[in-house]
């Protein structure tokens, strides 16, 4: 059974970079039937997609943030990681990491991590 | 890329069928066979409940399903039941291998 684990500071200074990464046990990121996404939710808000990569490397990212975020795969730890830079109160969310089947769908969801942009 | 536009909140009783819809563009939802939804609960993670429009995962209930026309996706619960109180969300793939999704809808159940 795969599971997703986010982990990363959940409290970041206006201007610096959110970093966190997402941990995958139970099965590989090698494998090619999924890709590797981001999904985040400000309180009290809805769901917003940040980004996705798949094992090519290739990246995906959603227009608004695209100048600002980027995300990696290090498949030798089966971690899967999301740097946004220039944050601001607006990047303040909970922040999920998740399996994106290549077809459709997140299948399979982490936790989620609350991220804080505060001085 | 604007998210797709669901409903703030739909109610029924139990025992009656509700339909969310998700109103998007001949971009997104009208170009593609590739809407999901998902059911959240407050202070959880979602749960994949419909994708490819209408196929349901191993494991959720028959009484959730989805269907598609023109630019407008639906999703339609069944034997309304307390526990399908939630949030939904759609979500549409928009070309490029990026996605968008709805504003999410309040389920009460009555």
């Amino acid at each position: 059974q795969m599971q997703l684990q986010e982990s990363g500071p959940g409290l970041v200074k206006p201007s610096e970079t959110l970093s966190l990464t997402c941990h995958v046990s139970g099965g590989p990121t090698t494998t090619r039937d999924y890709y590797w996404a981001w999904i985040r939710q400000p309180p009290g808000k809805g769901l917003e997609w940040v980004g996705s990569i798949y094992i090519n490397g290739n990246t995906y990212y959603t227009p608004p943030l695209k100048s600002r975020v980027t995300i990696s795969i290090d498949t030798s730890r089966n971690t899967f990681s999301l740097n946004l830079r220039s944050v601001t109160a607006a990047d303040t969310a909970v922040y999920y990491c998740v399996r994106q089947p290549v077809v459709d769908g997140f299948d399979i969801w982490g936790q989620g991590t609350m991220v804080t942009v505060s001085s | 890329q604007s998210a797709l536009t669901q409903p703030a909140s739909v109610s029924g009783s139990p025992g009656q069928s509700i339909t969310i819809s998700c109103t998007g563009t001949s971009r997104d939802v009208g170009n593609y066979n590739l809407v999901s939804w998902f059911q959240q609960y407050p202070g959880k993670a979602p749960t994949l409940m419909i994708y490819e429009v209408s196929k349901r995962p191993s494991g959720i209930s028959y009484r959730f399903s989805g269907s598609k026309s023109g630019n407008t996706a639906s999703l339609t619960i069944s034997g309304l039941q307390a526990e399908d109180e939630a949030d939904y969300y759609c979500c549409s793939y928009v070309g490029s291998s990026t996605r968008v999704f709805g504003g999410g809808t309040r389920l009460t159940v009555l």
